[in-house]
């Protein structure tokens, strides 16, 4: 059974299209996340939300807006897709979020978004 | 400001040999994890290693272990008996307290293993 999984997995589209990419996790975590890489590589948080409660925004424009039904969902949407976008978003969860936790957040596979 | 530096954008290591992948991060935190993720061409994050702030000896993981000196903020990773399938990107990352549990990434270093 895949822990984390995304759809979907590649993402080609025009700009100025609204897109969306699910996630789920059945491993019975509380917390799951959004991380976008960019073309060299970089990882950064995005999102994240506790048992369906956000908890985190990291500075993203207001076109991107996560929703989660229920704590083992996290979806993102985006509006008005821009060259910027293009990138690899990952989702990943997590059992706990204490910093000295020691229970790793486990990722999706990525879905590698290109707009053009 | 919570921060991840990783100072090697690559390397090179000849099969069967150790190699060590240098992390250094800054934290006012008292409790932290530091974390080792993997990721090979294919494009999924494998998790490979913790070390916690208040872990007295380094963690290890098969022919993985950590480096961890705290004093001086850094927790190298060190790879035992290199592998053709060890060529990858590897991240270090961490998790301070009270930050929702986010993970805080290096910019990587890509291990090129060769035979």
């Amino acid at each position: 059974d895949t822990a984390v999984s995304q759809t979907p997995k590649y993402l080609v589209t025009q700009m100025g299209n609204d897109k969306s990419i699910k996630c789920e996790q059945n491993l019975g975590h509380d917390t799951m996340y959004w991380y976008k890489q960019d073309s060299k590589k970089f990882l950064k948080i995005m999102f994240s939300y506790n048992n369906k409660e956000l908890i985190i925004n990291e500075t993203v424009p207001n076109r991107f807006s996560p929703k989660s039904p229920d704590k083992a969902h996290l979806n993102l949407h985006i509006n008005s897709l821009e060259l910027g976008d293009s990138a690899v978003y990952f989702c990943a969860s997590s059992q706990d979020t204490s910093g000295g936790s020691s229970y790793e957040q486990y990722f999706g596979p990525g879905t590698r978004l290109t707009v053009t | 400001a919570q921060k991840i530096t990783q100072t090697q954008p690559g390397m090179f290591v000849q099969e069967k040999e150790a190699v060590t992948l240098d992390c250094t991060y800054d934290t006012s935190d008292p409790s932290y994890g530091l974390f080792w993720y993997k990721q090979p061409s294919s494009g999924e994050m494998i998790f490979l290693i913790y070390q916690g702030s208040y872990d007295q000896q380094n963690a290890t993981e098969g022919r993985y272990s950590l480096n961890f000196q705290k004093a001086r903020k850094s927790a190298n990773l060190v790879i035992s008996a290199s592998q053709l399938g060890d060529s990858a990107m590897y991240f270090c990352a961490m998790r301070g307290g009270g930050q929702g549990g986010k993970l805080i990434f290096g910019q990587g270093t890509e291990l090129s293993v060769k035979p």
